[in-house]
């Protein structure tokens, strides 16, 4: 069964201190990777697409970059502003998209 | 880019009343569109997947009599919730992606329906 699971689960780190979020996934002929953001009461935001292993993505203070096996979501020297979740998906074929429990990033100021 | 809109935002309506649900896609011909349901501080739930102009495909234990999907247009996906009761109060997200070879989906800002 596909599955995609998120590491850690809550995370709060201090203004400027960097770190990882982790995705891990087993979908079987994995197409894309997918991260997004999503702020509370609000739809996610799109962030990366990731289609094969070894490609790394960069937006602003963000990184991602995937393996055979997993995606690393890198935060350098975060703002309050990144607080937020964030949600990694995967797909087999682009229909069906299997979402991660997501990461709530706290950062204080 | 890629903007898909909701509306209404919120909704609050009284058990046993139907409820619709608008999703639009903005800027591109979405010619599939996804429901997804979520709970507080829980992930997305895939409801169905809907193709214009024909049925929509519904996820297990999804009542399809209860969430009615139209996908009438290339720019246009209504959900109806009918017969709402208060468990069927939630926050409901609908997406798009932009064309076939194009894998990612695109979110609407969501509605919260509240039913009493």
């Amino acid at each position: 069964e596909d599955q995609v699971t998120q590491s850690p689960e809550a995370l709060r780190l201090q203004e400027g201190e960097s770190s990882s979020l982790n995705c891990s996934y087993t979908v079987s002929g994995l197409r894309g990777l997918f991260w997004y953001r999503q702020d509370p009461g609000k739809g996610p935001e799109f962030l990366f697409t990731l289609y094969s292993a070894g490609e790394e993505k960069e937006k602003e203070r963000l990184k991602a970059t995937l393996t055979k096996k997993e995606s690393f979501l890198h935060i350098t020297a975060p703002k309050p502003e990144d607080s937020a979740t964030y949600l990694c998906a995967g797909t087999d074929y682009g229909q069906n998209f299997v979402f991660g429990p997501g990461t709530r990033l706290s950062v204080l100021p | 880019g890629a903007v898909v809109s909701q509306h209404p935002s919120r909704v609050i309506c009284k058990s046993g009343t139907s409820v619709k649900i608008e999703c639009r896609s903005l800027d591109f011909q979405a010619t599939t569109m996804f429901w997804y349901r979520q709970f507080p501080k829980k992930s997305l739930m895939l409801m169905a997947t809907s193709n214009e102009g024909s049925k929509a495909t519904y996820e297990q234990g999804v009542e399809k009599d209860k969430f009615l999907i139209n996908h009438a247009s290339l720019t246009l996906s209504t959900l109806t919730v009918t017969s709402a009761h208060p468990e069927d109060s939630s926050f409901y997200i609908c997406s798009a992606n932009t064309g076939p070879t194009r894998y990612e989906q695109y979110f609407g800002p969501g509605t919260r329906l509240t039913v009493t």
